[in-house]
């Protein structure tokens, strides 16, 4: 069953350090996604991609965030400059098509820790 | 504005007993709703899903029952499994949206 994968798994590193999350969606899929769960916490939309352009963000999605689809496959997430308090999971997902009712399907998520 | 909650944080439930996992929301708008299971490490797992138009949605040994009146969503699991042991969240989406909003999350705890 195709499914979304993401790299790496575990990410530490040092405050005010680039960071970059990546990912695979499904490869059928053309809308993309990031999320992030504080530890304990709900999960939360940070970002969709189609087509080469952000379609929608979420106000943690600040200026230090970016996205990127680099080819055909790989859909990544930049912070540029790490604050502790983005320290948490960052899933990515995937779907068909962006409308409601499209499923989204989740990756295994990679877990940030900025010290 | 756009808020989905659980009205509990953990269930215990015996194995092989029904599981009833609720939720509320609040906005009238939402017109499609998603129930996601997370287990421990990993990311959210699609359950079941249910459109407004609808009451109810039966999966296998799952279903959504969906009351708009009092904008109450739940999930019902049939003879609970220790595989069913993770956080369940439900979550909503409206209009031609992508975003999904999800609730806080409610751990089930399988007991023996």
């Amino acid at each position: 069953e195709p499914e979304v994968t993401q790299t790496p798994s575990h990410q530490v590193t040092q405050m005010g350090q680039e960071v970059i999350l990546h990912c695979v969606p499904i490869s059928n899929h053309l809308y993309f996604y990031w999320y992030r769960q504080i530890l304990g916490q709900k999960v939360e939309f940070l970002v969709s991609f189609y087509n080469n352009e952000i379609s929608e963000k979420s106000e943690i999605f600040d200026d230090q965030f970016s996205v990127e689809r680099p080819d055909g496959s790989n859909f990544t997430l930049k912070i540029r400059s790490t604050k502790l308090e983005d320290s948490a999971m960052y899933f990515c997902a995937s779907s068909e098509r962006g409308t409601s009712a499209d499923t989204q399907y989740f990756g295994p998520g990679t877990r940030l820790t900025v010290l | 504005g756009e808020s989905v909650g659980l009205h509990l944080p953990t269930l215990s439930v015996q194995e092989g007993d029904n599981s009833i996992i609720n939720c509320a929301y609040s906005n009238s708008a939402s017109d499609y709703f998603i129930w996601y299971k997370q287990e421990s490490g990993k990311g959210p797992q699609f359950i079941i899903d249910i459109r407004s138009n609808m009451d109810k949605r039966q999966g296998q040994r799952v279903t959504v029952l969906l009351n708009k009146t009092v904008k109450h969503l739940s999930l019902q699991i049939a003879a609970t499994q220790p595989g069913d042991s993770a956080v369940y969240f439900c979550a909503e989406n409206w209009g031609r949206r992508d975003k999904i909003i999800f609730g806080k999350g409610t751990r089930l705890h399988i007991l023996p």
